[in-house]
């Protein structure tokens, strides 16, 4: 099986760059696009991130996503940080019988 | 602009069959390369994928869920349909239905709550 794992929580300063990890368990991560959402409490995920890298509309360029085969691992990084940016984060992706796969969640600090 | 609303009722007896209908609005439910997914989340938990279905009704389960789920989907009412069997309190969630891949573009979800 095909897992997606985050760590459980990260914290940072307003201003400051943080990054989120996400690893695969098996395979190449690259073979299949990884998202990146945004969940504040008792709000729909929002897409940041969606094909590795690319921002939707009205996205800030703070957030960006990349991908590392070496270590097998997707990153959504996020840079001047601000307040409004505390929420749970989410990377999800396919696996190769096109099942839908969710890291478990990195719960995003900013104090 | 596409819209997803799921219905169905929240409260479900323990033992009984959950179930939930997508209706999908500002787009066609039949286009190509398109799946339909549902998708829940327990109270203070993380996202889990149930499964998923393609207009001309192909499935995908995840496989912890494979043996009491079942994916329909309905193309001239332009909805899809999740049941699931056999609930306990452990399928108390808020249940979303979304469009993929590679984004999913989310319902606004509901909550179902399994009494005992």
């Amino acid at each position: 099986n095909f897992m997606l794992t985050q760590p459980h929580s990260v914290s940072e300063s307003p201003g400051k760059t943080v990054t989120i990890s996400c690893t695969g368990s098996s395979g190449s991560i690259a073979s299949n696009f990884v998202q990146w959402y945004q969940q504040r409490p008792g709000s729909v995920p929002t897409t940041v991130i969606f094909e590795d890298n690319q921002r939707p509309s009205g996205v800030p360029d703070r957030f960006s996503g990349s991908i590392d085969s070496s270590s097998n691992s997707a990153s959504l990084t996020i840079s001047g940080l601000k307040t409004e940016d505390e929420a749970d984060y989410y990377c999800q992706s396919y696996d190769s019988n096109n099942h839908v796969v969710f890291g478990g969640g990195t719960k995003l600090t900013v104090l | 602009q596409l819209q997803l609303q799921e219905s169905g009722p929240g409260l479900v007896k323990h033992s009984e069959t959950l179930s939930l209908t997508c209706t999908v609005s500002g787009g066609s439910i039949s286009i190509i390369h398109y799946y339909w997914g549902w998708i829940r989340q327990p109270p203070g938990k993380g996202l889990e994928w149930i499964g998923s279905i393609y207009y001309s009704g192909t499935t995908y389960y995840n496989p912890s869920l494979k043996s009491r789920v079942t994916i329909s989907v309905d193309t001239s009412k332009n909805q899809f349909s999740l049941k699931l069997r056999s609930v306990t309190a452990a399928d108390t969630a808020v249940y979303y239905c979304a469009r993929h891949p590679p984004q999913l573009h989310w319902g606004q979800g509901t909550l179902v709550t399994v009494s005992s």
